[in-house]
């Protein structure tokens, strides 16, 4: 299947610490988008990288995109407390078509402990 | 800043018993979606609409689902009988075009007893 895959399944880290999140996906893509979920609540749109692009930042966010390793990977810097949640990969589908279903991974659940 | 916004936050219905979910996308956004989200499980499409008609629909979108833009401003989803495992949170979303940001709504959690 298209759906994107994050690694690791779950990080721990201090604040001020940086985390790093990945997602692989199977096929091309027209875009990526990243989310945040905090527990049993919505998601939040982070940022979206598109396949001629390399590397978007947005704040404290740094995402990369490799279309030839189909892999993403999302950067927090100086993380905070604040940043605890679960955070996804969602892909589009390159079909040359423009139906825009999104395909989500697992997400990453990652925790900033004080 | 627009948000999509959803109600109820939170729906408890007999099994078998009608849903409607209730979603107002952002208002200059053509594209709307449904996705919903099983406890500990990956986020879902269900389905996709634009321009007054569905676009897409997962295999999830049977017979029993169906989606609607009664005026210029709602998007509803509904469920006609419910099962137990429709339980999970269902999400709306919409976006300016399919290629760009899907703005997500906070959620309605449907729990079928």
């Amino acid at each position: 299947s298209q759906q994107g895959e994050e690694d690791p399944q779950a990080l721990s880290i201090q604040e001020g610490e940086n985390a790093t999140m990945n997602c692989s996906y199977k096929t091309s893509i027209n875009n990526l988008q990243w989310y945040r979920q905090n527990s049993g609540r919505g998601l939040v749109h982070l940022i979206l990288i598109r396949s001629n692009e390399r590397e978007k930042h947005s704040g404290r966010l740094r995402v990369t995109l490799d279309t030839s390793k189909k892999s993403s990977s999302l950067l927090i810097t100086a993380s905070r407390a604040a940043d605890t949640a679960s955070y996804f990969c969602a892909t589009d589908h390159d079909r040359g078509s423009t139906l825009g279903r999104l395909y989500f991974g697992r997400g990453t659940q990652l925790t900033v402990w004080p | 800043e627009p948000e999509v916004t959803q109600t109820p936050s939170h729906q408890v219905t007999q099994m078998g018993q009608e849903v409607i979910l209730r979603c107002v996308p952002i208002s200059n956004h053509l594209y709307f979606y449904w996705y919903r989200q099983i406890l500990g499980q990956k986020v879902e499409f269900l389905v996709s609409f634009y321009n007054n008609e569905i676009s897409e629909k997962s295999e999830i979108f049977d017979d029993q689902f169906s989606v609607e833009r009664p005026d210029g401003s709602n998007f509803t989803l509904k469920i006609r009988s419910t099962k137990l495992e429709d339980s999970a949170m269902y999400f709306c979303a919409s976006s300016r075009d399919s290629y760009n940001e899907q703005f997500f709504g906070p959620g309605t959690r449907l729990t079928v007893l």
